[in-house]
């Protein structure tokens, strides 16, 4: 069965330096899709990176690097010089067409990431 | 127009009201879910559209009825709920392409308490 674990319910990190949030994985599928979402206080999901299982490289969206490590099945975010609007829930997600026509999209316990001034 | 608007963005209902929850989005996608959160649980799927046809249904009960009367309209019907339905329900919407199917795009939610 697929499944994410984030195991850090709560991190601090003040304010312009690096966090990295932690997600593993578990899937059988060949093809699938990992992604990072922030949510602050006001309740929206905010899609932040997105990395493919057969990308080479890691993704990068701005300070947002994710950490790709297939073979240990992990998908860290990683914010550079973080802001204090950085302050939010972080989901990580998998998706995965397993070829029946279905759209599996799972997402994990989240990581509430408080930047301190 | 935002991307994904919900509407009511707060809802209180007795047990044995009926009402709907609403969604629209504007990004010409393909594919709309919905979703509930419910404190310190993972967001759970609950339905699944893809082009209006609903494709998954994630063992929910009958009390929540999904309507997807186009590519951009997505409706929950609730009926007769219970208090631990009370939740933030999720709207989102992707651009699916074979087995990926893309970045979802969240509406703000629609918190609902069921007294």
């Amino acid at each position: 069965a697929q499944k994410i674990t984030q195991t850090q319910p709560g991190m601090f990190v003040q304010e312009k330096e690096a966090v990295t949030l932690d997600c593993t994985y578990d899937t059988s599928d060949p093809s699938y899709g990992l992604f990072w979402y922030k949510q602050p206080s006001s309740g929206e999901m905010i899609f932040l990176i997105y990395q493919g299982s057969y990308d080479q490289q890691n993704a990068t969206e701005g300070r947002y690097s994710l950490n790709f490590q297939k073979a240990r099945k992990s998908a860290n975010l990683v914010i550079s010089a973080s802001q204090l609007g950085d302050s939010a829930m972080y989901f990580c997600a998998m998706s995965a067409d397993p070829g029946s026509g279905t759209y599996k999209y799972i997402f994990g316990t989240g990581t509430r990431l408080k930047v301190l001034a | 127009e935002t991307g994904v608007t919900q509407t009511p963005r707060h809802l209180v209902m007795g047990m044995t009201n009926k009402k709907s929850l609403k969604c629209e989005q504007h990004l010409g996608h393909n594919a709309m879910y919905w979703y509930k959160q419910s404190a310190k649980k993972p967001l759970e799927l609950m339905f699944v559209y893809s082009l209006e046809e609903r494709v998954e249904n994630n063992s929910v009960p009958s009390r929540f009825s999904p309507e997807c009367p186009n590519s951009s309209h997505l409706f929950l019907h609730l009926h007769t709920l219970q208090p631990e339905d009370s939740a933030l329900y999720l709207c989102a919407s992707s651009q699916a392409q074979g087995w990926n199917t893309g970045e979802l795009f969240f509406g703000e939610g629609s918190r609902l308490t069921v007294l």
